[in-house]
């Protein structure tokens, strides 16, 4: 009940195209659904963060759309650009506890 | 710089050998933690503390692994006996209380047992 599945593990896209990487997860009780960004050798720096009662929030062209009925969330990058290649981990929160997806390698070809 | 500070960055030990990482975290966070990132995958939650109590271990977390928070400031991680199993990333992550889903990480310290 604490797994969080993420998808897919890779994605390309054309600089100026939109990525979109989804989440689901199965404990109801978690309470806050963060994305991190991730560069080779650095640690996850937050992105953007979503609560349960909210279902999209958007920050400049990152956007977290939410669907509690569903248990599953996604975030939307828009006019990806070559500097957003990076790997992006979804993560879900209780009692300030994260548990994180596995990841997708995000490629934006110039 | 005031984020997280990790030191070292890299270690690289033999196996049987005791290592120790520093973590310094943001200065006003109460909340540390401690995660474990291997290579392709997300990071694993170990441990965390909040001020200099530590209030919970993970099960993935063996005997040879302890952590401590002297006065609620740096913490330390200490691996003893080191087996090859244990390379990895190893994250220290702060946050405030009042925010404590805002978890904000450190670059890391890259444990290499050989």
């Amino acid at each position: 009940q604490q797994q969080v599945k993420q998808s897919p593990q890779s994605l390309i896209v054309q600089k100026g195209g939109i990525s979109i990487i989804n989440c689901a997860y199965e404990n109801t009780a978690f309470d806050y659904f963060p994305w991190y960004q991730q560069f080779p050798g650095k640690g996850p720096a937050l992105l953007i963060a979503i609560r349960p009662d909210v279902s999209e929030k958007k920050e400049g062209r990152f956007t977290i759309s939410f669907n509690k009925s569903a248990k599953q969330f996604s975030l939307h990058i828009m006019d990806s650009q070559p500097g957003d290649s990076a790997t992006y981990f979804c993560a879900a929160s209780l009692y300030g506890k994260l548990t994180f997806g596995q990841g997708t390698i995000l490629t934006v070809h110039p | 710089d005031t984020g997280v500070s990790q030191n070292p960055r890299h270690k690289i030990t033999k196996r049987g050998q005791n290592v120790t990482f520093r973590c310094d975290p943001i200065s006003e966070h109460n909340r540390l933690y401690w995660y474990r990132q291997t290579l392709g995958q997300g990071p694993e939650f170990l441990t965390y503390f909040q001020n200099e109590a530590q209030l919970e271990k993970s099960r993935l977390l063996s005997d040879r692994f302890s952590a401590e928070r002297p006065k609620g400031s740096f913490s330390t991680l200490e691996i003893q006996r080191t087996e090859q199993g244990d390379s990895a990333m190893y994250l220290c992550a702060s946050s405030f209380e009042g925010q404590g889903r805002k978890l904000f990480f450190g670059s890391g310290t890259q444990l290499s047992v050989l």
